[in-house]
C-alpha cells in the first residue's frame, strides 16, 4: 500500500546533540510537509517542500532544518535540541494541485534529556 | 493575526447521540477546510471544504462550511464508541501552507 513512513517511531536524544528525523512517501506527492505537534496542542507547520523548492515558516527556529534529496525522502535535522524541542513530529505528503489533502506519516515521538 | 479555533475543547457524549464541533477560522489568503481525525496515531483526513453551503457526506458524519460567516461544523449523529479521537480543522491558505486548530476531544461513553 502506498503511504508515508518516518523512522524512528520514538527517539531520545541529549540536550544539545543533534538529531536526524526522516521520513518516505510510496506516494510520488509533489509536497512534503514536517509538523510539529506538543501535548495537546495543534500541529504546527515548520516548513514544507514543494519538489525541492524549500518554504520555511516564518517562526521556525533555526535550530531546525531540512533536506529533501529526492522525491520520496525528506529529513528534519534539529541541530541543538533543548528541551522545549520535545514533541511528536509529523511527516505529510500532498499533490501540488486539487485537494492538497494530507496524507500523514506515524509520527517520531522525540525526547529531550 | 490568522488563527483557527475550535469548540469545544472537549465533549463526552454517551453512544447513540449526536455531536456538533465546531470550528472558526481567520486566515488571509484562504483556500480551502479541512478536517481530520486523530486517535493515538497521525490524523487522518476526514473532508475537504471549499465552497460554502455544500455538505459533505460520509457515513455517519457530515460537514459545512460557511465562508461568509468564516466558520464549518462537523457533525456526527448516532456515535459509536470508535468515533472517539480529537478532531482537527485545519484552513489551507496561499499554496501549500496550513494552519492547525488545536482540535475537540471528543469521548463517547457506551
Amino acid at each position: 500500500d502506498a503511504m508515508v513512513i518516518q523512522n524512528p517511531r520514538y527517539q531520545v536524544t541529549q540536550f544539545g546533540k543533534p538529531v536526524t528525523l526522516s521520513c518516505s512517501q510510496t506516494l510520488n506527492h509533489n509536497v512534503m510537509y514536517w509538523y510539529q505537534q506538543k501535548s495537546s496542542q495543534a500541529p504546527k507547520l515548520l516548513f514544507h517542500y514543494y519538489d525541492k523548492d524549500f518554504n520555511n515558516e516564518a517562526d521556525t527556529p533555526d535550530n531546525f532544518q531540512s533536506r529533501r534529496p529526492n522525491t520520496s525522502f525528506c529529513f528534519l535535522d534539529i541541530r541543538s535540541p533543548g528541551l522545549g524541542d520535545a514533541a511528536m513530529y509529523l511527516c505529510a505528503t500532498s499533490r501540488a494541485d486539487g485537494e492538497r489533502r494530507q496524507f500523514f506519516g506515524p509520527g517520531t515521538r522525540l525526547t529531550v534529556l | 493575526e490568522d488563527k483557527v479555533v475550535q469548540s469545544p475543547l472537549s465533549l463526552v457524549v454517551h453512544e447513540g447521540d449526536t455531536v456538533t464541533l465546531n470550528c472558526s477560522y481567520e486566515v488571509t489568503n484562504f483556500r480551502s477546510l479541512l478536517w481530520y481525525k486523530q486517535e493515538k496515531k497521525a490524523p487522518t483526513f476526514l473532508f475537504m471544504l471549499t465552497s460554502s453551503g455544500i455538505e459533505k457526506k460520509s457515513g455517519r458524519l457530515s460537514s459545512i462550511l460557511d465562508k461568509k460567516e468564516l466558520f464549518s461544523i462537523l457533525n456526527i449523529t448516532a456515535t459509536q464508541t470508535g468515533d472517539s479521537a480529537v478532531y482537527l480543522c485545519a484552513t489551507r491558505y496561499t499554496g501549500n501552507q496550513f494552519y492547525f486548530g488545536t482540535g475537540t476531544s471528543l469521548t463517547v461513553i457506551p
